[in-house]
């Protein structure tokens, strides 16, 4: 398995206002992943994120919006920009892990950001 | 591109009991991985079971095994002997094989326990 922080575990932020969230990994990772959860919603993948690279955005995420940054192998952050009430979501942080065959992937306790 | 169907948004079972809960999948992909994931309210995202597509043999983990069909693209999640601290949401999500780890997830399923 994979022990993976995140801070800050919940927030309450105001509109317009810009909040990092960090991922701490307990082993190197190539790959970082940060996946997006809006209320009573499923989780939808924003981007990967890889050491020395520029991170991969899936459509509708942006950087401007979501800057990623993965400065070494057991870290990134994700920054949530200009913040409004729809990015009022959990932000989890996950990574992959071979076992046995092929891989799998963990998460971390989530970030849960609440925008008034 | 990859869709994941969960049909029941919530399911309820009595302690001690065994329930299932239907997930379907739609690919063309031949090497995929499917997972099943607990969220209790707690929100993290926790592993229950992993399944590799290339194996027939259904995964178990503890009380947990799956019914994998590949042909019928079905993938179902079995917990035996129910406990109060199963209640939670369960995800079912799919993965390709190779270097895209992308999980694609259903919409979940509200599973409560009752006593």
């Amino acid at each position: 398995s994979a022990v993976i922080s995140q801070k800050p575990s919940r927030d309450i932020c105001q509109r317009g206002t810009s909040l990092t969230i960090q991922c701490q990994v307990d082993s190197q990772v190539t790959m970082m992943f940060w996946y997006r959860q809006q209320p009573g919603q499923s989780l939808t993948l924003i981007a990967t994120a890889n050491q020395g690279s520029e991170a991969t955005y899936e459509s509708g995420f942006v950087i401007d919006k979501f800057p990623i940054s993965r400065p070494n192998l057991t870290f990134s952050t994700l920054t949530v920009s200009n913040m409004s009430p729809e990015d009022s979501s959990i932000y989890l942080c996950s990574v992959s892990r071979t076992q046995g065959s092929g891989n799998t992937i963990y998460f971390g306790e989530g970030s849960w950001l609440t925008v008034v | 591109a990859q869709t994941v169907t969960q049909s029941q948004p919530e399911m309820s079972v009595q302690e001690a009991e065994t329930v299932t809960l239907s997930c379907t999948y739609d690919t063309s992909e031949s090497n995929y991985y499917l997972f099943w994931y607990k969220q209790p309210p707690s929100r993290q995202m926790i592993l229950v079971i992993r399944q590799e597509a290339y194996k027939q043999q259904n995964a178990t983990e503890n009380r947990f095994s799956v019914n994998f069909q590949k042909a019928a693209k079905s993938f179902s999640l079995k917990i035996s002997d129910s406990q109060l601290g199963d209640t939670a949401m369960y995800f079912c999500a799919f993965m390709k094989g190779g270097s895209n780890y992308k999980l694609t997830f259903g919409k979940g399923t509200l599973l409560t326990v009752n006593p």
